[in-house]
């Protein structure tokens, strides 16, 4: 079963333009909502997390909006740059499982 | 501050071989995971570490994977049998349980099993 739905699959972007990138959870008791990127060859590296007492975080040119009562979440990447071209993780915790129930991944092309 | 480190990055082996991935995570964190990532999906666990115990191992194949954390710093994960379905990227982590949730992820130990 799929507790984290991610979509879409891959994504093209012009430069300058925005990302967004949707993911869907089930389990309520989730607490907390990471982002991590992957570029090719790498480990995936947190980008940004949010947790659900609030419904925005904005670090730099990416941005979470999360929607508790629709258990949704979304990441936005403003100014999107060739460099942002990677695989994008939604992810999602429960208390302190350490077990990180991950997204299917989106695969981003940011042309230049 | 160095991150979480991994070895080998690379290991292609033949089947019902023996390999052993190692790892040192981020100085000071006493949590410590291996995840293992298929090709084009997201990583899954399969056993956390609260310094030398193991916590949860529930989706470690034990049959033929074992893992060790000894002394509560690196640690070492074991195929013994491998099989072709055991290709993949085996990554480990690492968290400090006084700063929340966040889990910091190595670069992976690549395997190709043939």
């Amino acid at each position: 079963q799929q507790q984290v739905k991610q979509s879409p699959q891959s994504l093209i972007v012009q430069k300058g333009g925005i990302s967004i990138i949707n993911c869907a959870y089930e389990n309520t008791a989730f607490d907390y909502f990471p982002w991590y990127q992957q570029f090719p060859g790498k480990g995936p590296a947190l980008l940004i997390a949010i947790r659900p007492d609030v419904s925005e975080k904005k670090e730099g040119r990416f941005t979470i909006s999360f929607n508790k009562s629709a258990k949704q979440f979304s990441l936005h990447i403003m100014d999107s740059q060739p460099g942002d071209s990677a695989t994008y993780f939604c992810a999602a915790l429960r208390g302190n499982t350490g077990k990180l129930i991950f997204g299917q991944g989106t695969t981003l092309q940011v042309k230049p | 501050e160095a991150g979480v480190v991994q070895s080998p990055r690379y290991k292609i082996i033949e089947k019902k071989q023996p390999v052993a991935f190692w790892c040192n995570p981020i100085s000071g964190h006493n949590t410590l995971y291996w995840y293992r990532q298929n090709l084009g999906q997201g990583p899954e666990l399969l056993i956390r570490y609260e310094n030398e115990e193991a916590v949860d191992d529930s989706q470690l194949p034990k049959d033929r994977f074992s893992a060790e954390r000894l002394k509560g710093v690196d640690s070492t994960l074991k195929i013994q049998p491998a099989e072709l379905g055991d290709s993949a990227v085996y990554l480990c982590a690492s968290s400090f349980s006084g700063t929340g949730n966040t889990i910091y992820f190595g670069e992976g130990s690549w395997l190709t099993v043939v």
